[in-house]
């Protein structure tokens, strides 16, 4: 059975702060990450994704992988309030079958204080 | 390109209906994906259906069924309904079956069992 975790929130930081969102995971075999926000009442959105160890940055989000810690993480740069949602960690193992679900963590919601 | 469509995006039903919910791809996209979502639980995958086959199931009882179309459009049917059946249901579509591919969810719909 797949877990993941993620830092329990809520978590509030200030406009233009570096926002730092956390996530572990059970299963070795876990080979694609995903970080979607999801706005209250809305639908989950897609930031980012990444599969290869290190940092991947896309405008002010930067996700980074470390396959032997089974950690993934979020960093948001220059917090703003509009970034105020909660966010989730996703992953799943290349291949058939049940290890191609998602398995998504319970979420961290962000607050970002003007 | 437009995204995915999921029909009708609020239902309110009683307990012992049944219920079917509609999903349209993103265009291209043959992979889809059903999760429910409560604030209990999270996010949590129901199944997948790739060229009108299942190909993964959650852990969900039989209540719970989908299927595919040919042109890959996907329907979830929920029958004798009660009421921890109340949540949100996401559909995602994904262009492949296999590998790292990534998923967009549709709007939702809001299923109140009353």
């Amino acid at each position: 059975q797949k877990e993941v975790e993620q830092n329990s929130g809520p978590l509030s930081v200030p406009e233009g702060a570096i926002a730092s969102l956390n996530c572990t995971y059970s299963d070795r075999v876990s080979q694609s990450f995903f970080w979607y926000r999801q706005y209250s009442g809305k639908s989950p959105e897609l930031i980012m994704s990444i599969y290869s160890n290190g940092d991947k940055e896309d405008g002010r989000f930067t996700a980074q992988l470390n396959k032997a810690s089974q950690y993934v993480s979020l960093l948001i740069r220059d917090s703003q309030p509009s970034d105020s949602a909660t966010y989730l960690c996703a992953v799943r193992a290349v291949g058939s079958g049940s290890a191609r679900q998602l398995t998504f963590g319970s979420g961290t919601q962000l607050t970002v204080l003007p | 390109k437009a995204g995915v469509t999921q029909t009708p995006r609020y239902l309110i039903k009683t307990r012992g209906q049944q219920v079917t919910l509609s999903c349209s791809p993103i265009s291209g996209h043959r992979s889809v994906s059903w999760y429910q979502q409560t604030p209990g639980q999270g996010l949590q995958f129901l199944f997948e259906y790739f060229s009108e086959t299942q190909r993964n199931k959650g852990n969900f009882p039989g209540r719970f069924s989908g299927r595919q179309f040919s042109n890959s459009r996907s329907e979830m049917n929920v029958s004798t309904l009660e009421l921890g059946d109340s949540a949100l249901y996401l559909c995602a579509s994904s262009p492949l079956a296999g590998g790292p591919d990534t998923q967009y969810f549709g709007p939702g719909t809001r299923l109140t069992v009353l």
